[in-house]
């Protein structure tokens, strides 16, 4: 059964902290997705990778970056967490065949900046 | 980019067939029509995706006009497990200029099913 697991399901950080986010899939997908959610936002892409060491901007890149060192894991770091940046966070990882959107998501962190 | 717009919200009864539409006036000729659906507390999880005309699987059938302008989930028969955030998504990830191409989520219907 495909899997992508998240480190941490909630994460409570103070405004300034370094925040590493971890996602990891075992399907060996080519791509992987980071996400966040806010109430009536909906899902906004923050970066994606469509392979090791390749990184991309997606919608609302500020504030964050990523890192892909290896094909299973895709990390979501924020460099000095600010209040804005509370919300569950999403990962994502999918195959460069099949369908073209079919994206597989983990179970999200919901992380809080005090 | 292909924006899209959905229902904030529909309500429904059981055993009842239930369709959501979602408008997409600027989709692009690569793109494709990708809905999901979320429930509280997990991940989305794709249902169906189609090009043009209609898709069907075993979960849902995706209706989709000549013009592609918008489409239609449509789900037979829910049941109170059904209820959830639906999500029409635009674009073509994997065909998308260079690798770039970008996946547009809408902000969701929320769909209520009664007993």
């Amino acid at each position: 059964d495909v899997k992508v697991t998240q480190s941490s399901r909630y994460l409570v950080k103070r405004t300034g902290e370094k925040v590493f986010l971890e996602c990891v899939q075992d399907m060996d997908h080519e791509n992987m997705f980071w996400y966040r959610q806010d109430p009536g936002l909906g899902l906004r892409l923050i970066y994606f990778s469509y392979d090791v060491k390749m990184k991309e901007k997606g919608d609302i890149p500020e504030g964050y970056s990523v890192s892909r060192e290896k094909k299973e894991r895709f990390s979501l770091i924020l460099e000095s967490a600010s209040t804005n940046q509370t919300s569950m966070y999403l990962c994502a990882s999918s195959a460069t065949s099949g369908p073209s959107n079919e994206q597989f998501f983990g179970p999200g962190t919901r992380l809080t900046v005090l | 980019l292909a924006k899209t717009t959905q229902p904030i919200s529909m309500d429904s009864y059981e055993g009842q067939e239930v369709n959501i539409t979602c408008s997409h006036n600027n989709i692009a000729t690569n793109d494709y029509i990708t809905w999901y659906q979320q429930f509280p507390s997990q991940g989305p999880r794709f249902i169906i995706q189609g090009y043009k005309t209609k898709v069907t699987n075993e979960v849902a059938s995706l209706f989709i006009p000549a013009d592609r302008k918008s489409s239609t989930l449509s789900l037979p028969r829910v049941s109170l497990s059904d209820t959830a955030v639906y999500y029409c998504l635009v674009g073509d990830f994997l065909h998308g200029s260079g690798n770039t191409g970008k996946l547009i989520f809408g902000q969701g219907t929320t769909l209520q099913v009664k007993p």
